[in-house]
């Protein structure tokens, strides 16, 4: 079964920092997602995507955050000067189509990242 | 705006019997609703999902929910519980409008499976 692979699964690193997860969705998705889960808090929106720019963002996704699609197939997420909250797991996600409002959203596993 | 509620962040049963994991939510229009299920150290998996066809909602691993929107709610039920049941399970509401790609999702509620 086809999956979103997310890399790497954890990621340790000091305040200020640039950090990138990266996302591989799934081959034939054309709407790519980032979520956040802070410990002990609710999963939350960071950002989508589609047509090589960003369709929607939430308040979280200030200026220190990027995403783009460098390559056709991988997905990335960039903290420019990580702070330490951005400590959380970050999922990645696609989907086929979002209009219409059924297209499921296939999640990877996370990339946990602890900022010190 | 939309919004979810599940009413309990722990839940405790013992293996064979049902699952009651409830969830309440608010929208201004017809809502579409998921549950997503979050083993440790996996993924979020979608158990089910309600888009304003049938009510009641079959989904994997016998799980299955019912849409009540008198009494807006959408809980997730399993006639007898399995030892790897044991995880997180979140309710999710879909963003509407412009926000259709956003998942709000629940504060989840963890399952406990005593053998």
């Amino acid at each position: 079964e086809p999956e979103v692979t997310q890399t790497p699964s954890h990621q340790v690193t000091q305040m200020g920092q640039e950090v990138i997860l990266r996302c591989v969705p799934i081959s034939n998705h054309l709407y790519f997602y980032w979520y956040r889960q802070i410990l002990g808090q609710k999963v939350e929106f960071l950002v989508s995507f589609y047509n090589n720019e960003i369709s929607e963002k939430s308040e979280i996704f200030d200026d220190q955050f990027s995403v783009e699609r460098p390559d056709g197939s991988n997905f990335t997420l960039k903290i420019r000067s990580t702070k330490l909250e951005d400590s959380a797991m970050y999922f990645c996600a696609s989907s086929e189509r979002v209009r219409g409002g059924t297209g499921e959203l296939f999640f990877g596993e996370g990339s946990r990242l602890t900022v010190l | 705006a939309q919004s979810v509620t599940q009413l309990d962040s722990h839940v405790s049963v013992s293996e064979g019997t049902p699952v009651l994991l409830r969830c309440n939510y608010s929208s201004s229009y017809s809502p579409s609703l998921f549950w997503y299920v979050q083993h440790p150290n996996k993924g979020l998996q979608l158990l089910l999902k309600y888009t304003s066809a049938a009510t009641l909602v079959k989904g994997i691993n016998g799980f299955e929910a019912e849409f009540k929107k008198s009494e807006t709610s959408f809980h997730l039920t399993k006639p007898s519980a399995h030892m790897s049941d044991a995880a997180e399970y979140f309710c999710v509401v879909r963003g509407y409008g412009g926000s259709q790609g956003n998942l709000i999702f629940g504060k989840g509620t963890k399952l406990s499976v005593k053998p």
